[in-house]
């Protein structure tokens, strides 16, 4: 099965500096990637996700990410962050010919914004 | 839509006893599953379902069942709670692998 790596567990960052969340995936073949965001005592909620084609994704919020399928890395980012930015952040892959329970997260990072 | 809704929000058991973790989604989605939350671990898939009637194990499915019985709900049961059990739980649906999931608020559950 595949792995998840998520580089950081904990990203302190200015309001309005830019930040960049890392993740690492141990795949060989094609895979399908996700990143979510768990604001304090909430579920999980999409940001974004890579299918195919660009390999720069847009998502909600201002964020992106790209895929870098030689570095096997999905790395998140924002060019200027605000305080509600602050919550957990994970990344999740699945081979795209794996069935549905086979998605996997990462550990999660921890995103705390601060004036 | 109220999406995916889980209840109860919090619950606090003594250890060997029994209880169940509603799920429910008004979405029409085929694929559900079941995650629990451990500080420093991410998510850990605990049991999912591609359908009504078919379920699956998935990473950590020790000491719990469900059962899908319908398109729109997916219970946890928990057979004879154990103080690992202490864990926020969630419920999530989706369409396929290509789309991302819809998670409910979780439940917060200590086992004493």
């Amino acid at each position: 099965a595949q792995s998840v790596t998520q580089l950081d567990s904990q990203v302190p960052v200015f309001e309005e500096a830019p930040v960049e969340l890392r993740c690492n995936y141990s795949s060989s073949v094609s895979v399908y990637l996700f990143w979510y965001v768990q604001y304090p005592n909430q579920g999980l909620q999409l940001l974004l996700k890579y299918l195919s084609g660009s390999t720069l994704v847009k998502g909600i919020n201002g964020f992106e990410a790209e895929f870098n399928k030689s570095q096997t890395s999905f790395h998140l980012r924002k060019p200027s962050v605000h305080i509600s930015d602050t919550a957990e952040y994970f990344c999740a892959v699945i081979k795209t010919t794996d069935s549905w329970g086979k998605l996997q997260f990462g550990a999660g990072t921890q995103v705390v914004v601060t004036p | 839509n109220a999406g995916v809704t889980q209840t109860p929000k919090f619950q606090v058991l003594k250890t060997g006893q029994s209880m169940t973790l509603q799920c429910a989604q008004d979405m029409n989605h085929e694929y559900m599953s079941w995650y629990r939350q451990d500080p420093g671990m991410g998510l850990r898939l605990i049991h999912y379902s591609v359908g009504a009637g078919i379920t699956d194990q998935g990473e950590v499915p020790n000491g719990y069942n469900v059962s899908r019985s319908t398109t729109e709900d997916f219970p946890l049961r928990l057979l004879s709670a154990a103080p690992s059990q202490t864990s926020v739980y969630f419920c999530a649906s989706s369409y396929s692998n290509r789309e991302g999931q819809y998670f409910g608020p979780g439940t917060r559950l200590t086992v004493t």
